[in-house]
């Protein structure tokens, strides 16, 4: 089983939809769990970061992490198009390593 | 807003040269990274560096690959006899002494092709 798994998508949806993202992994040690939005040609960049289970909101962004089921999400409301970017999970169990998904590839059509 | 700041943007190389990557992190930040990005692929991590030493490194950091802080402002990335396989987007991040765990800032991203 891969240590961080991400449907690579690609998701289409219109402006306005909720984007629903999630990411599934096997290391029980991971404690910090980040989301980071990628432009095309540009580096990753924080988005959000959930530290245990719980959820986290800011915004328009919701983090959910569910220790128990090793199973984490991202949602997004009344997406719009500047939303369109590759996102990706992160874990790490607290060193310095972090562990990426492969990213989700999202297009919001105006 | 400050910003990592890495060059060169693309580098183009033969086989079994040797490569330097270069990264400025943001000024007062004190943990250093490389990560990498095979087209196509996840982004992996290769290695960190504080306090002036390497404080974790991946499988894939081995003895080709070396890094350095050689003067206040500057991280390197030297990747030694490069094969076809190095080639990548190579990224370099930086975090704050009191930043949370993963609240890493990326530069752009450093291509490098070998041909």
């Amino acid at each position: 089983q891969k240590e961080v798994e991400q449907d690579p998508g690609p998701l289409s949806v219109p402006e306005g939809a909720i984007v629903s993202l999630n990411c599934t992994y096997s290391n029980s040690a991971f404690q910090y769990f980040m989301w980071y939005r990628q432009y095309s040609r540009k580096g990753p960049e924080l988005l959000m970061y959930t530290y245990s289970s719980g959820n986290k909101e800011d915004g328009r962004f919701t983090a959910q992490v569910d220790k128990s089921s090793k199973y984490i999400s991202l949602f997004i409301r009344d997406s719009q198009p500047s939303d369109s970017a590759t996102y990706l999970c992160a874990m790490s169990p607290g060193n310095y390593k972090l562990s990426f998904g492969a990213g989700t590839t999202v297009t919001v059509r105006a | 807003e400050p910003e990592v700041t890495q060059t060169p943007s693309h580098q183009v190389t033969q086989m079994g040269q040797e490569v330097i990557l270069r990264c400025v992190p943001i000024s007062n930040h004190l943990y250093f990274y490389w990560y990498r990005q095979i087209l196509g692929q996840k982004v992996e991590f290769l290695v960190s560096f504080y306090n002036n030493e390497i404080s974790e490194k991946s499988e894939i950091f081995d003895d080709q690959f070396s890094v350095e802080r050689p003067d206040g402002s500057n991280f390197t990335l030297k990747i030694r006899s490069t094969k076809l396989e190095d080639s990548a987007m190579y990224f370099c991040a930086s975090k704050s002494s009191w930043s949370v765990t993963g609240e890493l800032f990326f530069g752009e991203g450093s291509r490098l092709t070998v041909l």
